[in-house]
């Protein structure tokens, strides 16, 4: 069964770099979403990709974020300047949307856990 | 806003029956959703409601009420491997109007399983 993939599974940075986060969608799905999960917190939305564009993002995205898809597979999240409260699980999901009801679900990657110090 | 409530903890023996509720306020709506959740792991998909009724799929059973902002997932003849969070999400409707909306997650139901 497809299913949606990220790397690295955990990434150590130091406050202030870099990270770029990596996922690859189940194929022939159309729409992509960013979400975080701070430990012992709730699952956040972050973004959602649809037509090579962003079509909704949430207060949490700010300037420091962006995503891309440089190519017809990856789907990437950077974070420009992390911040020790960046340190969570972030998931990638991808979902049909060809046709909706029961099918037309989100599914999730295993995650990445992003560790700030 | 969007607020969404469903209990912290539960627990149950191996065999039983446990009802996992969840409560909703969102300002648009398509659909609800329950995940279950491994400690350190992705949200698996587990039922699906937009109608009114009961979803019934295998031991797991998911009830909607769109006009009482309610839902709960039912889960039959518990498993230890059942232990694990239960997320109640809400699909939004976008600023357009379009179903490309978001999940609202509430925090997770902890439900362990003894034996």
């Amino acid at each position: 069964e497809p299913e949606v993939t990220q790397t690295p599974s955990h990434q150590v940075t130091q406050m202030g770099q870099e990270v770029i986060l990596r996922c690859v969608p189940i194929s022939n799905h159309l729409y992509f979403y960013w979400y975080r999960q701070i430990l012992g917190q709730k699952v956040e939305f972050l973004v959602s990709f649809y037509n090579n564009e962003i079509s909704e993002k949430s207060e949490i995205f700010d300037d420091q974020f962006s995503v891309e898809r440089p190519d017809g597979s990856n789907f990437t999240l950077k974070i420009r300047s992390t911040k020790l409260e960046d340190s969570a699980m972030y998931f990638c999901a991808s979902r049909p949307g060809r046709v909706g009801g029961y099918t037309d679900t989100q599914y999730f990657g295993p995650g990445t856990r992003l560790t700030v110090l | 806003g969007q607020n969404i409530d469903q209990p912290t903890e539960m627990t149950a023996t191996e065999g039983a029956i446990v009802q996992i509720n969840c409560t909703y306020q969102t300002s648009g709506f398509n659909g609800l959703f329950w995940y279950q959740q491994h400690a350190g792991e992705a949200p698996t998909f587990l039922s699906y409601n937009v109608l009114d009724g009961l979803e019934e799929k295998g031991r797991f059973s998911s009830f909607l009420s769109r006009s009482k902002g309610y839902s709960y997932l039912l889960l039959k003849e518990l498993q230890m491997k059942d232990s694990a969070s239960y997320l109640c999400a809400v699909r939004d409707v976008d600023g357009r109007g379009s179903t490309l909306g978001r999940l609202y997650f509430g925090r997770g139901t902890q439900l362990t399983v003894w034996p």
